[in-house]
């Protein structure tokens, strides 16, 4: 079993739909949660970071942990064509280390 | 403020062959992590350096190595190469490397092993 699942998709929704993207682990000692989105060709780049339970908002972008249940979520709001990407979570146990999620590729329909 | 680089972008090699690549991290940084990433595995950390010193290893074979120069830039070795390593290798740079520092990665090099 791997430290992180988190479903691959491919997640396709309208443009403007909230969008639910969901990471679940294992390892209690991850402290450090964070979301990187990847586009076609490119390296990831990191949307929210946070390290504690509860919510984080950030525009469009709202990153849920919840410690207690070892499951972290992303949420996108009114999403847009632009969005369309691959989204990963990531944890570190403080270690500098960094332990990805296998992503979830996301379409968003214009 | 320019961001990671990664040279080459795109390389082929043959089994058996020997391969390395670098990584110039952005301006200031001094922590320099190595990223493997394939379909079937994602992401998986290899190793990370700071101050031209290896801090953390993950769980991959000796034939991957790594070194960091003193100004910053690494570079990666991937010596007898398998058919196994053909991936994006992903260069990412942080100020200091602390936990709560921000990860910053490159475009990759995509290694091509036939």
């Amino acid at each position: 079993q791997k430290e992180v699942e988190q479903d691959p998709g491919p997640l396709s929704v309208p443009e403007g739909a909230i969008v639910s993207l969901n990471c679940t682990y294992s390892n209690s000692a991850f402290q450090y949660f964070m979301w990187y989105r990847q586009y076609s060709r490119k390296g990831p780049e990191l949307l929210m970071y946070t390290y504690s339970s509860g919510n984080k908002e950030d525009g469009r972008f709202t990153a849920q942990v919840d410690k207690s249940s070892k499951y972290i979520s992303l949420f996108i709001r009114d999403s847009q064509p632009s969005d369309s990407a691959t989204y990963l979570c990531a944890m570190s146990t403080g270690r500098r280390a960094l332990t990805f999620g296998s992503g979830t590729r996301l379409q968003v329909q214009p | 403020k320019a961001g990671v680089t990664q040279t080459p972008r795109y390389l082929i090699k043959t089994r058996g062959q020997q391969v390395t690549l670098s990584c110039s991290p952005i301006s200031g940084h001094r922590s320099v992590s190595w990223y493997q990433q394939t379909p079937g595995q994602g992401l998986q950390f290899l190793f990370e350096y700071f101050s031209e010193t290896q801090r953390n290893k993950g769980n991959f074979p000796g034939r991957f190595s790594g070194r960091q120069f003193s100004n910053s830039r690494s570079e990666m070795n991937v010596s007898t190469l398998e058919l196994g390593d053909s991936a994006l290798y992903l260069c990412a740079s942080s100020f200091s490397g602390t936990s709560t520092d921000t990860q910053y990665f490159g475009p990759g090099t995509r290694l091509t092993v036939l």
